[in-house]
């Protein structure tokens, strides 16, 4: 079966440090991966998708960027965090298919970043 | 632009109280609607995959349905454990460029059943 692996759970750091968020998917061969960010009491805001290694699409301007070095590892990163970055961000993968359409998204545990 | 608004915002009910949570969209050609459920820190988990009018899933006390402009999910005689938040999410059918397989989900409702 598939898994999803997210770290650090969570994270406190300060105005102006770097970033760097780590998700892995096991028992899939060329998922779809995404970046999504949740507010407190908010939907989730689709920052990033992968549909292949060094693939990527930004649907939001923004703070942040991603990489794909591996098949099946999505990294999120930022240079200086801004007190905006705060929230829940959580990392989803689909299967390969037809852009993953008909597919549903699955969903890692997510980290908890906390900006100070 | 794809939009997805789900009522009400909160729910509370005691244990055994039948209801449903809404969810309604507009979507430039819909390629699937999915209900997810979300526990406090925790990332969603999928429940259903709706596709066309007239369709409906079934899971446990869970049943979803879906019309051309909404989606209910019906919690037939809860219990405390199915409070969580339950969100919908549409995927519009692929424009050739960044809807590619992208969801645009509602905000959620939050259910709480009590004892």
């Amino acid at each position: 079966s598939q898994t999803i692996h997210q770290w650090p759970a969570t994270l406190v750091q300060p105005v102006g440090s770097p970033l760097s968020l780590e998700c892995t998917v096991e028992g899939t061969s060329n998922p779809n991966l995404y970046w999504y960010r949740q507010a407190a009491g908010r939907g989730l805001q689709l920052l990033f998708y992968s549909v292949g290694i060094g693939q990527i699409s930004s649907e939001v301007p923004q703070n942040l960027s991603a990489s794909r070095p591996q098949d099946r590892q999505f990294i999120l990163s930022s240079k200086k965090l801004l007190l905006s970055d705060s929230g829940f961000y959580l990392c989803a993968w689909s299967p390969l298919g037809t852009g993953g359409g008909n597919q549903p998204q699955h969903f890692g545990d997510g980290t908890r970043l906390s900006i100070l | 632009e794809d939009q997805v608004t789900q009522s009400p915002e909160a729910l509370r009910l005691q244990e055994g109280e039948s209801s449903s949570l809404n969810c309604s969209y507009t979507v430039s050609g819909l390629r699937g609607l999915f209900w997810y459920r979300q526990d406090p820190g925790k990332g969603p988990e999928f429940l259903f995959t709706l596709y066309s009018a007239g369709e409906e899933k079934e899971k446990e006390r869970l049943k979803a349905t879906l019309t051309k402009k909404e989606s209910f999910l019906h919690i037939t005689a809860p219990k405390p454990e199915d409070s969580a938040t339950y969100l919908c999410a549409v995927q519009a059918r692929n424009a050739g460029g960044t809807s590619y397989g992208k969801l645009t989900f509602g905000q959620g409702t939050i259910l709480t059943v009590h004892p």
